[in-house]
């Protein structure tokens, strides 16, 4: 089946600093999700990418779909307290709307 | 507002009791889903439905059932808890545009089977 590498599983950083995770794909995803859960509760969903290159935003957030198609990453710049939780990568197969996962990134931001 | 609500958010029982999860969706989503997370082994889904009356099996099936009886509605079924179904629980429902598809999740469910 599909698997998702996810990378780093964790980091710490300083508050203000920037951050970027990346996902990569044993097989071309049709759609690459972001998604960020808090502790006990459910993942949000941050950014969806849809195309092959296409970079997308959202606030200080930003992702790209990766030209390969098999690989995406999420930048996250100037992070604040509040960006702490886990950033989980997702993806699609063509027509299916069923999702892998990635495992996880933990984001600590130091004060 | 948009939202997948579930119920109840924690849950303590015995092994044997059956139980259910219920989950709801007010976007009038076609599809739905419902998943597990553990530490170490991430996401993975339990049982999915296309549809009313359609549903199939995930990755994780055993011990448990679901329904669809009406499109907003999609419990989960625990007919004869056991403590290896001690985990997180998500339901998800799925927005469909074109050929391609979004996840949205509830809060989650926090299940302990003693």
């Amino acid at each position: 089946g599909q698997q998702l590498n996810q990378s780093p599983q964790s980091m710490f950083i300083q508050e203000g600093e920037d951050v970027s995770m990346n996902c990569t794909s044993s097989s071309i995803f049709n759609t690459w999700l972001w998604y960020k859960q808090d502790p006990g509760e459910g993942p949000v969903l941050l950014i969806a990418l849809y195309k092959a290159g296409e970079l997308t935003s959202n606030g200080r957030l930003t992702a790209q779909f990766g030209i390969t198609r098999k690989d995406s990453f999420l930048n996250i710049s100037a992070s604040i307290p509040s960006d702490v939780g886990i950033y989980f990568c997702a993806g699609n197969g063509a027509g299916s709307y069923q999702l892998t996962f990635g495992k996880g990134t933990k984001l600590s931001v130091i004060p | 507002e948009a939202q997948v609500t579930q119920n109840p958010r924690y849950l303590i029982t015995v092994t044997g009791k059956k139980l259910t999860v219920t989950c709801s969706q007010n976007m009038n989503h076609e599809y739905m889903s419902w998943y597990r997370q553990d530490p170490g082994l991430g996401l993975r889904q339990i049982y999915y439905s296309m549809n009313v009356e359609v549903t199939d099996k995930g990755d994780v099936p055993e011990g448990y059932k679901v329904s669809r009886k009406e499109k907003r509605n999609f419990p989960l079924i625990l007919e004869s808890p056991s403590p290896n179904q001690t985990s997180l629980y998500f339901c998800a429902s799925i927005k469909r545009l074109d050929t391609y598809y979004e996840q949205y999740f509830g809060p989650g469910t926090r299940l302990t089977v003693t």
